[in-house]
């Protein structure tokens, strides 16, 4: 069973664009949600993350929006780069620090 | 930030072969490690916890006898890859809780190691 639903798995964007990544979870008890980036041959490193108590975190160009009635969560990363080319994972956990289960990943191209 | 260093990064062995993969917390105690298996262009899928000074948990339809996982220090675990076959051939990644837990909940991920089994 996919307690995490990532959409969509490639996403194509022009340099400056806005890059917008979703997530859905089924598992109530999940309070820990983190987006990391991977580079092809590279482990995951943590991008950003938020907590149910919060709506919405911004660090830098990453923004986190979270719907906790909806049980969704999105990445948006604003005037994206060539650099931020890379596959994202959003992932959840039921307590800090705990196991993550992790989305399918979106694989993002940004364009010159 | 807190570093986790794996060992090799990347191994090619002869099916039938066992071949170990070494996770180490550098800077930071770690009582609890995941072991993560990713094959191409797929997610990161949790292996097992590896618990420092006690037996693994491993995730349903993941062999235990074959994916051998030892915790003897708090900065080290080991994944064993058993009488390794060709299907084995993947990328194992772990991470490493720290001990106190931080208060961000971060977990440290390592840089991973691609296995492929002739």
């Amino acid at each position: 069973q996919q307690q995490v639903k990532q959409s969509p798995q490639s996403l194509i964007v022009q340099k400056g664009g806005i890059s917008i990544i979703n997530c859905a979870y089924e598992n109530t008890a999940f309070d820990y949600f983190p987006w990391y980036q991977q580079f092809p041959g590279k482990g995951p490193a943590l991008l950003i993350a938020i907590r149910p108590d919060v709506s919405e975190k911004k660090e830098g160009r990453f923004t986190i929006s979270f719907n906790k009635s909806a049980k969704q969560f999105s990445l948006h990363i604003m005037d994206s780069q060539p650099g931020d080319s890379a596959t994202y994972f959003c992932a959840a956990s039921g307590n800090a620090g705990n196991m993550l289960t992790f989305g399918g990943g979106t694989r993002l191209m940004v364009k010159p | 930030g807190a570093v986790v260093s794996q060992h090799p990064s990347w191994v090619i062995c002869k099916s039938g072969t066992s071949v170990k993969i070494e996770c180490r917390s550098l800077d930071f105690q770690a009582t609890t490690m995941f072991w993560y298996r990713q094959f191409p262009k797929q997610s990161l899928m949790l292996m097992a916890t590896s618990n420092e000074g006690s037996k693994a948990t491993y995730e349903q339809g993941v062999e235990k006898d074959k994916f051998l996982i030892n915790h003897a220090s708090l900065t080290l675990s080991t994944l064993t890859v058993t009488s390794a076959h060709p299907e084995d051939s993947s990328f194992y990644i772990c991470s490493a809780n720290p001990s106190p837990i931080k208060s961000t909940g971060e977990l440290f991920f390592g840089e991973g190691s691609r296995l492929t089994v002739l």
